[in-house]
Parts: C-alpha cells; sequence; structure tokens
C-alpha cells in the first residue's frame, strides 16, 4: 500500500497564479483532511471530508476550495495564490473510528509552496 | 472547542538524558490525547494515543505518555534520549463528536551528543 500521497512535492507560484494539490489514499478511508504548517504554528486545518462528495470547513479556510468526487482522492485548489499562502501543505486521512485505539490519521509527505 | 498548549518551541536535551515534552488541554468532553512525530522533510507519524483505556500510554520508539485529569496535561517522556530523537513533537486534541484534531504549535527537539 502506498498510503497517502500527495502531488506536487514542491511548487512555486508567482501571486495571483492557481493551482491544484492532489491527495490520493489507498486505505478506503472515509475521512479526509487538509492542513497547512508555517513556523511556530503547527498544523492548522484547512478543509476536511467524511465522505465522497462532501466538504467543510476546517480552521482557516479562506482562499482554498476542496473538492471530493472520488473517494480516494482530495483536491486542494488556489484561485488565486498570495504569498501569505506560502506553507507546507498535508493531506491526511483516516476512518470514522480515529478514536478507537487502533486508529489513527495517516499523512501524506507534504507539498511546498511558495508563493512569489 | 478543544486546543493544547506546548511550551518551549526548541527543546534541547543531552543523549542519554530524559526527554519531556509538555502538553495541557483544554476540552469540555472527555478527551481523545494524540502526540505525533515528525522528521525532517516527512509527514507526521502517530507516537501513540489516549482514548480512556489505560491513564499511562505506551508508545513507539520508547516513548510513553501519561494522562492526568487534575492536571489536564499529556505530557511525553522517554527515559533515555538518542540522537535519532531529533525531530519535532506536536500534540493533538480531539472529541467524539467530530474526527477532528487540534494541533499544538510543536516542540523541535535538538538532541546534543
Amino acid at each position: 500500500n502506498a498510503g497517502v500521497t500527495q502531488t506536487p512535492k514542491f511548487r512555486v507560484l508567482k501571486t495571483g497564479q492557481s493551482m491544484t494539490l492532489l491527495c490520493a489514499q489507498d486505505m478506503n478511508h472515509e475521512y479526509m483532511y487538509w492542513y497547512r504548517q508555517d513556523p511556530g504554528m503547527g498544523l492548522r486545518l484547512i478543509h476536511y471530508s467524511v465522505g465522497e462528495g462532501t466538504t467543510a470547513k476546517g480552521e482557516v479556510p479562506d482562499g482554498y476550495n476542496v473538492s471530493r468526487l472520488k473517494k480516494q482522492n482530495f483536491l486542494l485548489g488556489l484561485e488565486s495564490a498570495a504569498p501569505s499562502q506560502t506553507s507546507v501543505y498535508f493531506c491526511a486521512s483516516s476512518s470514522p473510528g480515529l478514536f478507537s485505539s487502533t486508529d489513527t490519521q495517516y499523512f501524506g509527505p507534504g507539498t511546498r509552496l511558495t508563493v512569489l | 472547542a478543544q486546543s493544547v498548549t506546548q511550551l518551549g518551541s526548541h527543546v534541547s536535551v543531552s543523549e542519554g538524558a530524559l526527554v519531556l515534552l509538555r502538553c495541557n488541554y483544554s476540552s469540555s468532553v472527555p478527551p481523545y490525547l494524540f502526540w505525533y512525530v515528525q522528521y525532517p522533510n516527512q509527514g507526521l507519524q502517530l507516537l501513540l494515543k489516549y482514548t480512556s483505556a489505560a491513564t499511562l500510554v505506551k508508545g513507539i520508539n520508547g516513548f510513553e505518555a501519561e494522562f492526568k485529569k487534575s492536571e489536564t496535561s499529556f505530557h511525553l517522556t522517554k527515559p533515555s534520549a538518542h540522537m535519532s530523537d531529533a525531530a519535532e513533537y506536536f500534540c493533538a486534541v480531539g472529541s467524539g463528536g467530530n474526527n477532528r484534531l487540534a494541533f499544538g504549535k510543536g516542540n523541535q527537539v535538538v538532541v546534543i551528543p
């Protein structure tokens, strides 16, 4: 199993450009999440999904959109990139039983995005 | 809303010494608590989690954490630090009402030879 994969690994954008980050998981998880990680800020939840065709806002959703057309994929879009969106983006997935003794959120390797 | 506080963004520890990372939580319901580790240029990996089964939780790589309700704490410890423990560590809290986690700001651990 590949687990959680993210594409691309690195990207540099100019202000105002758009892009889509792809997250894919092969664990048949219902729940998927997008976080951003900034120095000294920990991880902050951008958007999440509790199943195919559903999305919901997290802590810092402004400037981002998401889609979950297929259960295994969760896309994060930036319509008009801004320098404040320079960050490392992590995708994660989990089953609904996150708080059982045997489950966790599984994280991808991250995408490092720089907006100039 | 649930939240966690991790004090001290950078923690230096000598090789062989005790590793102690502090986490205090705020939650209006019985919390689920997690510790994750992040090695350079990688995603987060679960170290251990508390789900009310036992207050002392043992995780991977020799780490353990103790849930103390009276102190609203879930501190992470390891008796003897190894060079391979150099990483960033995050405490997180979740509630049973949804599947979301709130992360602390992290502790960057540096192990001194």
